[in-house]
């Protein structure tokens, strides 16, 4: 079955620490691959996408991430972390399908501490 | 540039009462979605709609109906409400396939 697993449920960091969040899914052929945001009682907003080209993608606010085929990955990372950057992260996955469905992972809390 | 508009906002229901949530966008797109989120258990696709015309089952339909009206709105239905209902249901539009899906504020839906 399609699925797609992130790895931390809660991480904590401070202010300037650099943040790697892990995202796996399993195999499906071409991938389409996204990272959203979802700041506290706001709607979920693209960070970034990949559909091919570059393995590193670079998106909003200083975040990237980067497609490892051979591990179906795609981690997402940030230098140095922000207070701002408190928000749930989630990893989605288009499978090919002609519809354009994404299958989400379960979301990682971010608490960055001033 | 309203995006994806949802109504309403919250909602409290009664186990048994129906209920619809509405859904708009006014990017022209032809796929839409609607998904609940739950704690721990991120985004799960209740319904969706390739194109106008069209809709399709997605993970979690039971309990649910869903009607496009036309390109631009794309409504939930729960016709007889359940406890296990209660959530936050998201409509979410795209092109199509493999582009960028762009969300709506959300529906709070509690059912006692």
């Amino acid at each position: 079955a399609q699925s797609v697993s992130q790895h931390n449920h809660h991480v904590i960091l401070s202010e300037a620490a650099s943040l790697e969040l892990g995202c796996n899914y399993s195999y499906g052929g071409t991938v389409n691959l996204f990272w959203y945001v979802q700041y506290p009682g706001q709607h979920l907003q693209l960070l970034l996408k990949y559909f091919s080209g570059d393995p590193l993608v670079k998106g909003i606010k200083g975040f990237e991430a980067e497609f490892i085929k051979s591990k179906f990955s795609f981690n997402l990372r940030k230098p140095s972390v922000q207070w701002s950057d408190t928000a749930e992260y989630f990893c989605a996955v288009n499978y090919g399908s002609n519809t354009g469905k994404l299958i989400f992972g379960q979301g990682t809390t971010l608490q960055v501490k001033p | 540039n309203a995006g994806v508009t949802q109504t309403p906002k919250f909602q409290v229901l009664k186990t048994g009462q129906s209920m619809t949530l509405q859904c708009a966008q006014d990017m022209n797109h032809n796929s839409m979605y609607w998904y609940r989120q739950d704690p721990g258990m991120g985004l799960r696709l209740i319904y969706y709609s390739a194109s106008e015309g069209t809709t399709d089952k997605g993970e979690v339909p039971n309990g649910y109906n869903v009607s496009r009206l036309n390109k631009r709105e794309f409504s939930l239905r729960l016709e007889s409400a359940a406890p296990s209902q209660t959530s936050v249901y998201f409509c979410a539009s795209s092109e199509g396939k493999g582009t960028p899906q762009h969300f709506g504020d959300g529906t709070r839906l509690s059912i006692l």
